[in-house]
């Protein structure tokens, strides 16, 4: 159980277009998501966190208006990556927590998106 | 703010020996969670253990545990009796239980296990 998924696993784009990633998950109400980023050998850095239904929180440095955050349902948040450039080439991944006695306050990670910008 | 150190960027292990790997962490949050997680080549996050802070006794699970020092702010992971398919990266993380159980991570250590 605790399963999340992220689509497309992979994604090449030229400069200047727009990708979306979505993140489900899929046996569990996720009442908050995290968007993650990670760089070539270095550690993840939080972006932003998402909750239904309400404006995502950024972290510092994070361009809101570069990296739009949707989480319409308790299942499913999007990163859509608005005029992708280069350096915006990374590795996407996601995670859910929910509440409850299972999750030990776990979070929940899909299996990461790669996205490289030509 | 709370921060993570992981000192050791690499470390070698021969296969079926046990490894310690380091974690410091800094907080002022009374409440908090302690994680360690493996990330191999797929870059697929795995979880591999946890730890409350008010936890009395040391996590285990499975080959795993954690050598956790409140007083010192040290959450060690111990795998014992390595095997081949150790070899990946592993981030020590804290988590903020009273934000949205938010993770901070370490910078990583990447473990080599030798046949």
């Amino acid at each position: 159980g605790a399963v999340v998924s992220q689509h497309p696993s992979r994604v090449i784009c030229k400069s200047g277009t727009s990708v979306k990633i979505e993140c489900r998950s899929l046996d569990f109400q996720a009442t908050t998501m995290f968007w993650y980023r990670q760089f070539p050998k270095q550690s993840l850095m939080l972006m932003a966190t998402s909750n239904e239904g309400s404006k995502a929180t950024y972290e510092q440095g994070v361009e809101k208006d570069k990296f739009l955050i949707n989480h319409a349902s308790l299942t499913l948040s999007t990163l859509t990556v608005t005029s992708a450039h280069p350096e915006d080439s990374s590795f996407y991944i996601c995670s859910a927590t929910t509440t409850g006695t299972r999750s030990k306050n776990e979070q929940f990670f899909g299996p990461g998106t790669r996205l490289t910008v030509l | 703010a709370q921060k993570i150190t992981q000192t050791q960027p690499g470390m070698f292990v021969q296969e079926k020996e046990a490894v310690t790997l380091d974690c410091t962490y800094d907080t002022s949050d009374p409440s908090y969670g302690l994680f360690w997680y493996k990330q191999p080549s797929s870059g697929e996050m795995i979880f591999l253990i946890y730890q409350g802070s008010y936890d009395q006794q040391n996590a285990t699970e499975g080959r795993y545990s954690l050598n956790f020092q409140k007083a010192r702010k040290s959450a060690n992971l111990v795998i014992s009796a390595s095997q081949l398919g150790d070899s990946a990266m592993y981030f020590c993380a804290m988590s903020r239980l009273n934000a949205g159980n938010m993770l901070t991570f370490g910078g990583g250590t990447r473990l080599m296990v030798k046949p």
